[in-house]
């Protein structure tokens, strides 16, 4: 089993929809990221998180250490969000950033 | 714009050739590391270093050799690979200062997408 597991794994929607996207991890963590991808293959750090919440604009990220679970929410998707979006996890132990991610969701928001 | 530049952006390669990829960080980071992204397949840690030394080679294959030779520039030399090595290569750096709680932001390079034929 992956120490990462993201859902939906795909995931389309309508221009305006409400998205979420899922992340389960198995291991201890100093804190969790949100990434996103274009089809370019720039990678973009959305989110790090340690617990609660953060906002940036449509994005919300979310933790619950106690369960291991985090969830990124888009609110009134946009075909411009269109995107790989990949959970990662910081595990510690290193005074430098070391990442363990998860497989990605593959998002497609249609017009 | 992440600062953080790579090249070539693509390229593609015979197996017996020998190549270099470049990483240039204009952030004044002390970490950088070596992605690989394989079709349908999570990011994979290649190398990662942290002022100027390699603190981790995960299992990669002697045919790839990392090469830091300064804060900001970071080199990754091929030489005989193989078909499977056609991938996504991407660099990123960090601030690398976390004090041993690993929690820092990375900034990606746009990658490099390499055939090899």
């Amino acid at each position: 089993k992956n120490e990462v597991e993201q859902s939906p794994q795909n995931l389309t929607a309508q221009e305006g929809e409400f998205i979420t996207i899922n992340c389960s991890y198995s291991v201890g963590i100093s804190a969790l990221h949100w990434l996103q991808q274009h089809p370019g293959g720039g990678i973009v750090s959305l989110f790090m998180l340690s617990s609660g919440k953060k906002k940036h604009g449509r994005l919300i990220a979310t933790i619950n250490i106690q369960e291991k679970h985090s969830s990124l929410h888009i609110t009134a998707s946009h075909p411009r969000d269109s995107a790989v979006y990949i959970c990662a996890l910081s595990v510690g132990g290193t005074s430098y950033g070391k990442l363990t991610f998860g497989q990605g969701t593959i998002l497609t928001v249609h017009p | 714009e992440t600062g953080v530049t790579q090249t070539p952006r693509h390229l593609v390669m015979g197996m017996t050739n020998k190549k270099s990829l470049k990483c240039e960080q204009h952030l004044g980071h002390n970490a950088m590391y070596w992605y690989k992204q394989s079709a349908k397949k999570p990011l994979e840690l290649m190398f990662v270093y942290s002022l100027e030394e390699r603190v981790e080679n995960n299992s990669v294959p002697s045919r790839f050799s990392p090469e830091c030779p300064n804060s900001s520039h970071l080199f990754l030399h091929l030489h005989t690979l193989q078909p499977e090595d056609s991938a996504l290569y991407l660099c990123a750096s960090s601030q690398g200062a976390s004090g041993g709680r690993g929690q820092e932001t990375q900034y990606f390079g746009p990658g490099t997408r390499l055939l090899v034929l």
